[in-house]
C-alpha cells in the first residue's frame, strides 16, 4: 500500500481480555517500530524489528506485551490480560535503509486507539 | 520512559506571526526530527536533520540540529490557520529508534 496501515483503528477491551493489533508497513521497508502514545504525551518506543528479527524490545512495559513479525512484513502487537493503564494509542512506523545504510525517516500509521474498560 | 524537554507546551498566536519551539536532551542523538500530529492521525514528518550544526528549511519551516547534538529548534514563519496542531521533536538513534518530546500545541487565530 501507499502508507503504513494499522487495524483496527479503535478497540475497546474489557479488563483482562487479550488484544491483537496489526500493522502493515510500507512495502519493502525493512525496519518496523511500535510506539505507545498516552493521552497528551509524545509517543514512547516499545519495540523494533529489522525484517523478522526483533532487535530491541527494551520499551515493552511488561511481559504481558508481545510483538512478532514472522515473515518480515506484517507485525502484530499482542497485549495479554489488558489493564486500564494499557489504554493508549498504539502507533506503528516503518522505514527503509538509505544508500549509506542509515535508516531513512520513519513513516507512521494512523494508530490504534485502545480503551480498556 | 525518557522524553525530551520540549518548550513551550502551548502557543496561541495570530495568523502571520512567526513561531519558535525547541527541544533539549541530556543524551546525544544521531538525528533530530520534527513531526506534526493532527487529532486522530499519526505523526507526519516535517523536517529531518542528520548532522550537528545543520540548518534545514522546508518551505516556511526552518530547523537546526544543535552543535552539541543535544538540542534542536523549529521555526515556522508567517503562520497560517492550517499550521494548527501538535508539534513533536524527536531524537533518533543510528537504527531509527525515536525518543519524543512532550509536544507543543499550536493554536493560530485568524
Amino acid at each position: 500500500g501507499a502508507g503504513v496501515s494499522q487495524s483496527p483503528r479503535y478497540k475497546v477491551a474489557k479488563r483482562g481480555q487479550d488484544v491483537a493489533l496489526r500493522c502493515d508497513p510500507i512495502s519493502g521497508h525493512v525496519s518496523l517500530f511500535w510506539y505507545q502514545q498516552a493521552l497528551g504525551q509524545g509517543p514512547e518506543f516499545l519495540t523494533y524489528f529489522q525484517n523478522e528479527a526483533q532487535l530491541d524490545k527494551s520499551g515493552l512495559p511488561s511481559d504481558r506485551f508481545f510483538a512478532e513479525r514472522p515473515e518480515g512484513s506484517v507485525s502484530t502487537l499482542k497485549i495479554q490480560r489488558t489493564q486500564q493503564e494499557d489504554s493508549a494509542v498504539y502507533l506503528c512506523a516503518s522505514s527503509a535503509p538509505g544508500l549509506d545504510g542509515r535508516n531513512t525517516e520513519a513513516f507512521f500509521g494512523q494508530g490504534t486507539r485502545l480503551t480498556v474498560v | 520512559g525518557q522524553q525530551l524537554n520540549q518548550s513551550p507546551q502551548s502557543m496561541f498566536i495570530q495568523e502571520g506571526e512567526d513561531v519558535s519551539m525547541n527541544c533539549t536532551s541530556s543524551s546525544i542523538f544521531n538525528t533530530w526530527l520534527w513531526y506534526k500530529q493532527d487529532p486522530g492521525e499519526g505523526p507526519v514528518l516535517l523536517i529531518a536533520l542528520y548532522k550537528a550544526g545543520e540548518l534545514t528549511s522546508n518551505g516556511r519551516l526552518t530547523a537546526q540540529f544543535g552543535i552539541t547534538r543535544k538540542d534542536s529548534f523549529l521555526n515556522i514563519s508567517a503562520s497560517i490557520p492550517s499550521d494548527v496542531g501538535i508539534y513533536f521533536c524527536a531524537g533518533g538513534t543510528s537504527y531509527g529508534k525515536l525518543t519524543f518530546g512532550q509536544g507543543t500545541i499550536l493554536t493560530v487565530h485568524p
